[in-house]
């Protein structure tokens, strides 16, 4: 069955450093997102894309979060000066169409130092 | 304000037991609900996704209901095992915009043999 992969399953950083995190949506899926979960919390919506643009985003997604499709089958989360307080699981998904489910990724655990 | 309340926090079972998690929501317009299971450590597998119209709906050992007057579903898992031991969060979908999920904060269920 397809799923969604995501790489790095961990990541660990410097704060004030860039990191990228990679994701591999399913082939034919058409609509992607990021989702945030601060240990212990709820998941959070961060920015969602359709047709290689972002049709929204949250208030977490501020100016240092960007987000690319660079190759028509990675879906990246850029976080260009990492603080503290990114340290979460951050989750990536993708749907085939507005009325499908969201499929998730497994995760990838950002700890910034 | 839409938001999604789950109970109890957490809940911890005898193995063949059964439990039900309950999920309010005044998420607005509504559009579906999801029960999915997070393990830890993991993305978000839904389990079963309930519109309108619908009051009952199963998979498995899980059986789903949906009372849309009064905003409120339940899951009942039947003959627990060891491996039902996740997260469950409520997931209710709004009928506009490309952001339509809100999260609830989820049910620890630990079942113990």
């Amino acid at each position: 069955e397809p799923e969604v992969t995501q790489t790095p399953s961990h990541q660990v950083t410097q704060m004030g450093q860039e990191v990228i995190l990679r994701c591999v949506p399913i082939s034919n899926h058409l609509y992607f997102y990021w989702y945030r979960q601060i240990l212990g919390q709820k998941v959070e919506f961060l920015v969602s894309f359709y047709n290689n643009e972002i049709s929204e985003k949250s208030e977490i997604f501020d100016d240092q979060f960007s987000v690319e499709r660079p190759d028509g089958s990675n879906f990246t989360l850029k976080i260009r000066s990492t603080k503290l307080e990114d340290s979460a699981m951050y989750f990536c998904a993708s749907r085939l169409d507005s009325t499908d489910t969201q499929y998730f990724g497994p995760g990838t655990r950002l700890t910034v130092l | 304000k839409n938001q999604v309340e789950q109970s109890p926090q957490s809940l911890i079972i005898l193995e063949g037991k059964n439990c039900t998690l309950q999920c309010n929501y005044t998420v607005s317009p509504f559009s579906n609900l999801r029960w999915y299971k997070q393990d830890t450590g993991r993305g978000p597998v839904s389990l079963t996704i309930m519109t309108f119209s619908e009051n009952t709906k199963s998979n498995g050992r899980y059986t789903a209901t949906l009372d849309a007057d009064t905003k409120q579903s339940s899951l009942h898992i039947t003959a627990s095992q060891l491996s039902d031991s996740a997260s469950y969060i409520c997931v209710v979908s709004r009928e506009t915009g490309a952001n339509n999920l809100f999260f609830g904060t989820g049910t620890r269920l630990t079942v113990i043999p």
